[in-house]
């Protein structure tokens, strides 16, 4: 019962430094999403796709680069860290039905603090 | 730009007390609002609206959608102290992200 799965859940990083935040999803979604969520700011939307090889913007996008080379991983590229990227990331995934809404499952999170 | 409002950002109550949090939407091509409970982790899912009117009911909690005035609300009755997170209103469009609120945090003391 896996659902959305992200890895490390925790890490420091120093300034300039690049990491990649892994995401993989056993559900067969189509959409897939990567939002940071800052304290008393609710959750941002950094980068979606809507399906294997498909990638685009979404609210904060600076400072990230994602692929989606699968239909089950989604990974978030930070290059060159700032103090500014500390957060906590949120990988989610959702099954676009094509009607009227749709749900989207989170994973655990991944803590991340630039010194 | 589409934009989610929560009202209010926080509130305190005590155990058997009833809430009610309230989320106001601008989507473009509004297509369904939903509602999240947070706490330590990531996001829980709780309801789905997409149709006004129609009152959607798990246990205690409870929620609404006014596709004419453009909100929701959360009922939440004889409140528990495991009912304390903060419980995140997101809006979707045709494109199918969602626009999150900042979220209410709900703290119920025994």
């Amino acid at each position: 019962n896996a659902g959305v799965t992200q890895t490390p859940k925790f890490h420091i990083l120093k300034i300039g430094q690049s990491m990649t935040l892994q995401c993989t999803q056993d559900m067969n979604h189509n959409y897939m999403y990567w939002y940071r969520q800052d304290p008393g700011m609710g959750l941002k939307l950094i980068y979606y796709s809507v399906g294997a090889g498909i990638t685009d913007k979404g609210e904060v996008p600076n400072g990230y680069n994602v692929s989606r080379s699968t239909t089950e991983d989604f990974p978030l590229r930070l290059e060159l860290a700032a103090p500014s990227q500390t957060s906590v990331y949120f990988c989610a995934s959702s099954l676009n039905t094509g009607t009227s809404g749709n749900t989207i499952y989170f994973g655990e999170g991944s803590w991340l603090t630039v010194v | 730009e589409d934009k989610v409002v929560q009202s209010p950002l926080s509130l305190v109550v005590h155990e058997g007390d009833t809430v009610t949090l309230n989320c106001s939407y601008e989507v473009t091509n509004f297509r369904s609002l939903l509602w999240y409970k947070q706490e330590k982790k990531a996001p829980t899912f709780l309801f789905m609206l997409t149709s006004s009117g129609i009152e959607k009911k798990s246990g205690r909690l409870s929620s609404i959608l006014d596709k004419k005035e453009l909100f929701s609300i959360l009922n939440i009755t004889a409140t528990q102290t495991g009912d304390s997170a903060v419980y995140l209103c997101a809006a979707g469009g045709s494109n199918y992200k969602l626009t999150f609120g900042k979220g209410t945090l709900l703290t119920v003391n025994p």
